[in-house]
């Protein structure tokens, strides 16, 4: 059975870093993209940015709202997607989804539970 | 505000049919047959109801169809039912960069 789950969510004070956790299981995680979304509360869902898999360069890309700003990093060995997080804002404050994508199309077919960020002084 | 724009809100009574559109450009829905569709219930993370445009994965119902017309995507759910009340975001390839609509809040009367 596929399972994603987030971790490392918290509260933070503006300007301040904080490092996502996305621990992958029941796949092959060397195999797949993974991605990023956020959802600020009571609002839509936003694409963070993703990570290609090691067969596509394992590079990424990234949102405009964050780009400069959150780093997608992976370790195939471990099986976990991180998103670091630096220099972080109030408009921030949301809960973090990782998914595993279909690559290149871009299709999302599993989800972790997501992972709160709350960023306030 | 969303690279793709869908309406706020549709409803419809069980039983009935509802459509749901997406609206983006050349760049993105237009250019590639690469729209997928997702529900989101309250409190919970999305799940995959449509790809490729038109195909469903394993296990969703034959009563939610999707549809492509130039830079316009659509999502139609057919007999309605309670279960079906949601929010639904559309979503589509754009190169290096994936582009989501604003959400849908589908009510069942």
């Amino acid at each position: 059975e596929v399972q994603l789950v987030e971790s490392g969510g918290g509260l933070v004070k503006p300007g301040r870093s904080l490092r996502l956790s996305c621990t992958a299981s029941g796949f092959t995680f060397g195999d797949y993209a993974m991605s990023w979304f956020r959802q600020a509360p009571g609002k839509g869902l936003e694409w963070v940015g993703f990570i290609r898999s090691k067969a596509y360069g394992g590079t990424t890309e990234y949102a405009a709202s964050v780009k400069g700003r959150f780093t997608i990093s992976r370790d195939d060995s471990k099986s976990i997607a991180y998103l670091q997080m630096n220099s972080l804002k109030t408009e921030d404050t949301a809960v973090y989804y990782c998914t595993r994508e279909w690559f290149p199309v871009g299709y999302f077919d599993y989800w972790g539970q997501g992972t709160l960020v709350t960023v306030s002084s | 505000q969303s690279a793709l724009t869908q309406p706020r809100s549709v409803s419809g009574s069980p039983g009935q049919s509802v459509t749901i559109s997406c609206t983006g450009t050349s760049s993105d829905v237009g250019g590639y047959n690469y729209v997928s569709w997702y529900q989101q219930h309250p409190g919970k993370a999305p799940k995959l109801m449509i790809y490729d445009v038109s195909k469903r994965p394993s296990g969703v119902p034959d009563r939610f169809s999707g549809s492509k017309s130039g830079n316009t995507a659509s999502l139609t759910i057919s007999g309605l039912q309670a279960e079906d009340e949601a929010d639904y975001y559309c979503c589509s390839y754009a190169g290096s960069r994936r582009v989501f609509g604003g959400g849908t809040k589908l009510t069942v009367l």
